[in-house]
Formats: structure tokens, sequence, C-alpha cells
């Protein structure tokens, strides 16, 4: 079975510039959610979506948004980019939102550079 | 808030050495706790977990016990291989939400032969 997919695996952007990246989750898996990780630091939390809707939220300006499609896949959105927006961005999927057995599948990221 | 603290790297040992990366954690409640581990350009991959207080998570000779009385969560290893270099990572979920999770910074380990 095909793991966590997401796209593009690598982007450069300029400040200023908007950018998306998607993620199809694993198969059967309802929900996804966004972490961003910094060079040297530990991922950190930005969206979870369970069932289309928003059901987590970390602490990230509106600069930042995303959505689940129909088929469970989600992009995330970030507008007005800053270079400090330069960070690996994961995305990961779980059966469920709520039930903590279901262990969070993590795809291999997105490097966004911002110069 | 939640926050997870790891102790920190690098960390270079020879290779059947013993390992011990600890972790402590701040939360409330009683979460579940989580190693991760990180190789080079790839994502992360979940190594071991306990849900909770007491309960021993053991995977590929890694074994970390969730001790609720210290808010603690250290990875041991036995005999570590030049394979296991990587970063770790420890993590904590709540129930309540399975899919929102904090992390620690990342340890990150060499093995030489």
């Amino acid at each position: 079975d095909a793991g966590v997919t997401q796209s593009p695996t690598h982007l450069i952007k300029t400040r200023g510039q908007h950018v998306t990246l998607r993620c199809s989750p694993i198969s059967g898996h309802k929900s996804v959610s966004w972490y961003q990780q910094v060079l040297g630091q530990g991922p950190q939390f930005i969206f979870q979506y369970y069932e289309k809707e928003e059901r987590g939220r970390g602490n990230f300006p509106d600069r930042f948004s995303a959505r689940q499609f129909p088929n469970y896949s989600s992009e995330l959105n970030v507008n007005a980019l800053l270079l400090g927006d330069s960070a690996l961005y994961l995305c990961a999927s779980s059966l469920d939102a709520f039930v903590v057995i279901y262990e969070q599948y993590f795809g291999p990221g997105t490097r966004l550079t911002v110069t | 808030g939640d926050s997870v603290t790891q102790m920190e790297g690098p960390v270079t040992l020879s290779e059947e050495a013993f390992l011990t990366i600890n972790c402590t954690y701040t939360a409330t409640g009683y979460p579940s706790l989580f190693w991760y581990v990180q190789y080079p350009g790839e994502g992360l991959q979940l190594l071991l977990k306990a849900t909770k207080a007491d309960d021993k998570g053991s995977n590929k000779g890694f074994e970390a016990t969730y001790r609720k009385e210290t808010t603690s969560f250290h990875l041991e290893k036995g005999s570590v291989q030049v394979s296991d270099s990587a970063v770790y990572f420890c993590a904590l979920t709540h129930n309540t939400n399975a899919g929102k999770s904090t992390f620690g910074d990342g340890t990150t380990l060499t093995v030489k032969p």
C-alpha cells in the first residue's frame, strides 16, 4: 500500500509569494495533520482536518490556511511568504482523529525555501 | 501548554555501545508518549509508543517506559548499530485529539564503526 504522499518535494519561492502544498493520505485514513519543521527543531503542529472539517489549529498566523477534500487529500496554503517560512512541511494521516492508538503516518515532506 | 524536552545532542557512540536519550514532558492529564526516528531526507517514522503510565514501548531493540511520577519517557537501546544513526524525536499526544502531537527538538545520534 502507498504511504502518505506529498507534492512537490522541493519548492523555492520569493518573499511575498503564495504557495500551495499537497498531501494524499493513506487509503482509508480520514484525518490529516500538517506540521512545520524548521531546521534543527522538532515539528510544530499547524492544522488538523478530519472529515473535511478543521479539528485543530496551532499557533500560526492567518497567512496559513488549509482544506481537506472529499477524497481526504489536503492542501496547505501559505500567503505572503516570509523568509521564516522556510522549512520542511510534513503531512501526517491517521485512521481517526479521536483514537490515539491509531498512529500518525508521516509523509516525506515538502522542503520550502523562501528567498 | 504542553511541552517536550529532550537531552541536547548530538550524541556520538561507538557500535555496540549502550544508548540513552532523555525525554521529559509537561502536560495536563495523561497523554500518550511516542518516539519517532527521522533518517536523512525522510519523514518521521514511529519507533515506539506507550499510552498509559508504566507501559513499556519497544521496537527494534529500543525501549522506553512511561514514568508518570517523573514525567519521563527515556529511550534506551542496549547495543547500537551504525544503521541507528538518525535524529530521534520524543512526542506526546492527548487522547482527545490524536492528530495533534507536541514534539521535542530532536536528538541527533551518530554511531561510528
